[in-house]
């Protein structure tokens, strides 16, 4: 079964840093390209990064670009997002996803992690 | 970057009745060279992870009910429920695969009436 967990979500002061996982099985993990995607409370999905299959290139949200870094260890089937500088309006649910190439759509999701930024 | 907008955000309809979503791009995601329409419609249940139901736009995924079905071409697109069953009841989104960034649309709630 194609299954994605994510963890490392909690509760960080504004300013704050915060290392989200995403660990990855069923699949062969380096054949996919790899996202992040987040939800805030009440809001809409917003795509905000993503890594091609052996971590060369990485793209990034205007809105998160220059703090948060995108990474991956493919000997360890896993994903990272390396979340610096953080601010209230980055609190959100945190999924990743995979998908074939940069663009095709997103399958699976993980179950998600919530990140909450508070003072 | 292309902007995703779903009408209504919420629908309210009887059991076994349709169901119909709607979703604009605001430019085309048909791609000319392969005359695919870069376009995917999920279903996100409270507590789950979004679930794909639709891609390219009319292309049901595997294992999804044959009720649930995508059509529309260019900018603008639907998803239709053809007979609403309980365990529908979740919020939609439309989401563009076309461009850099891949943006979604707000989301339509669907309940039972």
């Amino acid at each position: 079964e194609v299954q994605l967990v994510e963890s490392g979500g909690g509760f960080v002061q504004p300013g704050g840093s915060l290392r989200l996982s995403c660990t990855a099985s069923g699949f062969t993990f380096s054949s996919y390209w790899m996202h992040w995607v987040r939800q805030p409370p009440g809001k809409g999905l917003v795509w905000i990064s993503r890594i091609n299959r052996d971590g060369s290139t990485t793209t990034y949200a205007d809105s998160v670009k220059g703090r948060f870094t995108i990474s991956r260890d493919n000997a360890k089937n896993t994903l990272y997002l390396q979340m610096n500088s953080l601010r209230v309006e980055d609190t959100a649910v945190y999924y990743c996803a995979k998908t074939y190439d940069w663009n095709y759509w997103f399958d699976p999701w993980g179950q998600g992690t919530l990140v909450t930024v508070s003072s | 970057d292309i902007v995703m907008t779903q009408s209504p955000d919420s629908l309210a309809v009887s059991l076994g009745e349709r169901a119909t979503i709607n979703c604009k791009s605001s430019q085309s995601v048909l791609y000319s060279s392969n005359n695919k329409n870069y376009l995917a419609w999920y279903q996100h249940k409270p507590g789950q992870p979004p679930k794909v139901l639709i891609y390219w736009a009319s292309t049901r995924e595997s294992g999804v009910p044959d009720r649930f079905s995508g059509s529309g071409s260019g900018t603008d697109f639907t998803l239709t429920i053809s007979s609403l069953q309980a365990e529908d009841v979740a919020v939609y989104s439309c989401q563009q695969f076309y461009s850099t960034p891949p943006t979604f649309g707000g989301g339509t709630r669907v309940e039972i009436k």
